[in-house]
């Protein structure tokens, strides 16, 4: 079945880049997407990338994909303490027509100081 | 940007009543509103889907009964649960899109049951 995996926790100083990585099993997807939640809120999309791209920048993100692997990332760079939260990549799935979208476990994203 | 908000933001109700959230797109109309739970430190699990003016679709293992969602309007959908229990104590998040088009999420009300 469908099914989106995240490693559950990344530390990093400020000032380095974050990657954070997601694996995801449906190869018919049309939408990659990563989102952003902080404590008690809900989801902001971040950035979302097509499967036909192998990468995609928004300022201090990239995104890269390896449709290949099924293999997803977020790099962000010179991380700050404003990016810690739970980052969450999602897949549109096959029913990408129904805007259904399947999640992964969430990165926590520690950023020290 | 699109806006969606969701209210209450936070309710503790008693075990046996029912509870009614609504989910608002304010400056957009939705053609889709999705309903999630949440669990603490998991992932968001999607309940059901809801078009306007027509039944949910809800995913497997969701009881219909228990989670009724009204989507009367391009920009509201309700989510009731009923004969609360401590178990459906956790984190709805709602979202809401335009055809073939991003999900905007609301920031999610936390529901205690005590």
């Amino acid at each position: 079945g469908e099914d989106v995996e995240q490693s559950l926790f990344l530390s990093v100083r400020e000032g380095d880049s974050s990657v954070i990585n997601c694996t995801y099993t449906d190869s018919s997807s049309t939408y990659l997407y990563w989102y952003k939640q902080e404590p008690g809120a809900g989801l902001q999309l971040l950035t979302y990338i097509f499967s036909n791209m192998d990468m995609k920048q928004d300022q201090r993100l990239t995104v890269l994909l390896n449709k290949k692997d099924k293999h997803l990332s977020l790099r962000i760079a010179d991380t700050q303490t404003g990016d810690s939260a739970i980052y969450f990549c999602a897949e549109s799935g096959r029913s990408s027509n129904t805007g259904k979208l399947i999640f992964g476990q969430g990165t926590t994203l520690q950023v020290k100081p | 940007g699109a806006v969606v908000s969701q209210h209450p933001s936070r309710v503790i109700c008693k075990s046996g009543t029912s509870v009614k959230i609504e989910c608002r797109s304010l400056d957009f109309q939705a053609t889709t509103m999705f309903w999630y739970r949440q669990f603490p430190k998991q992932s968001l699990m999607l309940m059901a889907t809801s078009n306007e003016g027509s039944k949910a679709t809800y995913e497997q293992g969701v009881e219909k009964d228990k989670f009724l969602i009204n989507h009367a309007s391009l920009t509201l959908s309700t989510l009731t649960v009923t004969s609360a229990h401590p178990e459906d104590s956790s984190f709805y998040i709602c979202s809401a899109s335009l055809v073939d088009r991003e999900q905007f999420f609301g920031p999610g009300t936390r529901l205690t049951v005590l």
